[in-house]
């Protein structure tokens, strides 16, 4: 079946540091959704890439969709301690069902 | 726009009793809904996807006759978790999926409910 590998596991930074998590899949998506989840709380949705290359930006965040739409990338500049929590991607391939991969739990240093 | 619901926030239960969870979007008709359970510090993991009148199609691995699932509208879909154990104890999330042009593949989360079985 599909699988989405996602990595670092844990990012620690310090506030203003850049912070980056790849997401990897299996095979090739139709879609490649990001969410954040804040300490106990749920998933929110961030963005969806559709487009092979496509370049996203929500402000400091950067997302981006691999050539080959089997990779994704989410890029935070200058991190702030707003920025904590777990960044989540997931798949979508064909269907309506998402594959998720482990996320990235990044820790922000005051 | 595009919010969802779940009740109740938190549960606790002995083992052995049934605990539903029910989950509503508000404001937007989905035909389909998700359930996920999050194990602490683990990712989301599919339990099911349950599509309004229809039977769920559960992920490999979910009992059907443990968790049941009812989709009965296209606003509401609930998840039973029967003759609950300690095992069980998680955090169950529903997502719907929007039928507004646009959103696409787009899922909605519910705040989650987190089950605790003594």
């Amino acid at each position: 079946g599909q699988q989405v590998m996602q990595i670092p596991q844990y990012q620690h930074v310090q506030e203003g540091e850049d912070f980056t998590t790849y997401c990897n899949s299996s095979t090739t998506l139709s879609n490649i959704q990001w969410y954040k989840q804040r300490p106990g709380g749920h998933p929110v949705f961030l963005i969806q890439l559709v487009k092979s290359g496509e370049v996203k930006k929500q402000k400091r965040l950067t997302f981006q969709f691999g050539e080959a739409k089997k990779n994704s990338s989410l890029h935070i500049t200058a991190t702030q301690t707003t920025d904590v929590g777990t960044y989540f991607c997931a798949g979508g391939a064909g269907s309506y069902q998402l594959t998720f991969g482990k996320g990235t739990k990044l820790s922000v240093i005051p | 726009g595009a919010v969802v619901s779940q009740h109740p926030s938190w549960v606790i239960c002995k083992s052995g009793t049934s605990v539903k969870i029910e989950c509503r979007s508000l404001d937007f008709q989905a035909t389909t809904m998700f359930w996920y359970r999050q194990f602490p510090k683990q990712s989301l993991m599919l339990m099911a996807t349950s599509n309004e009148g229809s039977k769920a199609t559960y992920e490999q691995g979910v009992e059907k006759d443990k968790f049941l699932i009812n989709h009965a509208s296209l606003t509401l879909s609930t998840l039973t978790v029967t003759s609950a154990h300690p095992e069980d104890s998680s955090f169950y999330i529903c997502s719907a999926r929007s039928l507004l042009q646009g959103h696409q593949e787009t899922q909605y989360f519910g705040p989650g409910t987190r089950l605790l079985v003594l």
